[in-house]
């Protein structure tokens, strides 16, 4: 079992749908969160850190349940230009063995 | 400013030949990471370094992948004899001290024939 695991998707959305991305993780001793965006053939990119307290920026609303090992990422009106792979990504406690899912693809149709 | 660059970009080895791919990290960034990218998966952690100490090389898949940052800013993998499963995305990050962000290269893509 890998110690980041995501649904692959893909997922095929139309523009305005809301979608929800799920990732657990099974290193209890991971201590931050992250979500990544990868578009095709480019390199990866932050979209935005995941607190227990939950965080919001725009469109996009991300969760931590630490308890559960469970990290979510919520796009509300999606865009054609969300159409990406999301990454999941851990760090380990120590502050850098990073460890990321295999990734959901996401197609918005028009 | 600048970004993470990597090169060469992309590049075509016989099998048994010897590759090294090069990272020049953000001016400033203390931290370095190299990762491989399997094509439909998510990368892959090889090696971490903070200035020119490489702290942690766990994820480097056999003795024939070896990595280095002497100076503690540009930073080389070399990879032994490659062997047609070493074909991949190589990525590079860098990110600031006491900063979680990283920020990816463009990556090398490596293709062992």
């Amino acid at each position: 079992r890998k110690e980041v695991e995501q649904d692959p998707g893909p997922f095929n959305v139309p523009e305005g749908a809301t979608v929800a991305f799920n990732c657990t993780y099974s290193n209890s001793a991971s201590q931050s969160f992250f979500w990544y965006r990868q578009d095709c053939r480019k390199e990866p990119k932050l979209l935005m850190s995941v607190y227990s307290s939950g965080n919001e920026d725009g469109r996009f609303t991300a969760q931590l349940n630490r308890a559960s090992q469970y990290i979510s990422l919520l796009i509300r009106d999606s865009k054609l230009s969300d159409s990406a792979t999301y990454l999941c990504v851990v760090i380990r406690l120590g502050g850098f063995k990073t460890i990321f899912g295999a990734g959901t693809r996401l197609f918005v149709k028009a | 400013g600048a970004g993470v660059s990597q090169s060469p970009r992309y590049k075509v080895a016989k099998r048994g030949q010897d590759v090294a791919l090069r990272c020049d990290p953000i001016s400033g960034h203390v931290s370095l990471f190299w990762y491989q990218q399997a094509l439909g998966q998510g990368p892959e952690f090889l090696t971490y370094f903070q200035n020119e100490a490489q702290l942690d090389k766990s994820g480097l898949p056999s003795d024939r992948f070896f990595a280095e940052r002497p100076e503690g800013s540009v930073s080389t993998l070399k990879i032994q004899r490659t062997q047609q499963e070493d074909s991949a995305v190589y990525l590079c990050a860098s990110s600031l001290p006491r900063k979680e962000t990283q920020y990816f290269g463009p990556g090398t893509r490596l293709l062992v024939l």
